[in-house]
């Protein structure tokens, strides 16, 4: 069975920094593309980034370019979001999403994990 | 501001079709398969709909997709109480070199 089970948010300051992990098992982590995606309270999804199993291809949305790093470990079948200088608008749960292996698309989604940015 | 234009509400009785549009670019829907996701309340995304009109396996046959030119449309047929949830379309966005989701429609079931 394909899980994905984030952890790490919490409550961060405006300014500071936070790391979500993904950590996945049931399928072949290592030959898949993953995504982050993000829900603010109440609002719509938002894609943020994407990594391509080797981590030699990776995407950013232009909202978090600049202070979002994604990583992924294979070993650890284990995908990472490391945030720095956070923003109240950055205020959401943050989802670990797995492209589909053969077509354009997000087949298996985490729980979710909140982060909230507040003084 | 989301890139793909969803109407923010639906609602049908049970038994009835509901239709839901979407609304792109030609860096978007005009050049990229169409993928749509239902969001229970309080639960995760759910694949529903992969290239324009493909149900994955599992999903009912109730669902169905379609596409034209920049345009996208999710219908569900036979409708039931169980289907009253929040449905975003996505595309890759080729000028954002990005994946894009619609601004999300509420289906309410009457």
């Amino acid at each position: 069975e394909v899980q994905l089970v984030e952890s790490g948010g919490g409550l961060v300051k405006p300014g500071g920094s936070l790391r979500v992990s993904c950590a996945t098992s049931g399928f072949t982590f290592n030959t898949y593309t993953m995504n982050w995606v993000r829900q603010a309270p109440g609002k719509g999804l938002e894609w943020v980034s994407s990594i391509d199993n080797s981590g030699n291809f990776i995407h950013y949305a232009d909202s978090v370019k600049g202070r979002f790093t994604i990583s992924r470990d294979n070993a650890k079948n284990s995908l990472y979001l490391h945030m720095n200088n956070l923003r109240a608008e950055d205020t959401a749960v943050y989802y670990c999403a797995r492209d589909h292996i053969a077509v354009a698309g997000l087949d298996y989604w985490g729980q979710g994990t909140l982060v909230t940015v507040s003084s | 501001q989301s890139v793909l234009t969803q109407p923010p509400s639906a609602s049908g009785t049970p038994g009835q079709r509901v239709t839901i549009s979407c609304s792109g670019s030609t860096s978007n829907i005009g050049s990229n398969t169409v993928n749509w996701y239902q969001q229970l309340p309080g639960t995760a995304p759910k694949f529903l709909i992969y290239s324009n009109n493909q149900r994955p396996s599992g999903v009912p046959d109730r669902f169905s997709g379609s596409k034209s030119g920049t345009s996208a449309s999710l219908a569900i047929s036979g409708l039931q109480s169980e289907d009253e949830a929040d449905y975003y379309c996505a595309a890759w966005d080729d000028s954002l070199d990005g994946y894009v989701f619609g601004s999300g429609t509420k289906v309410t079931v009457l």
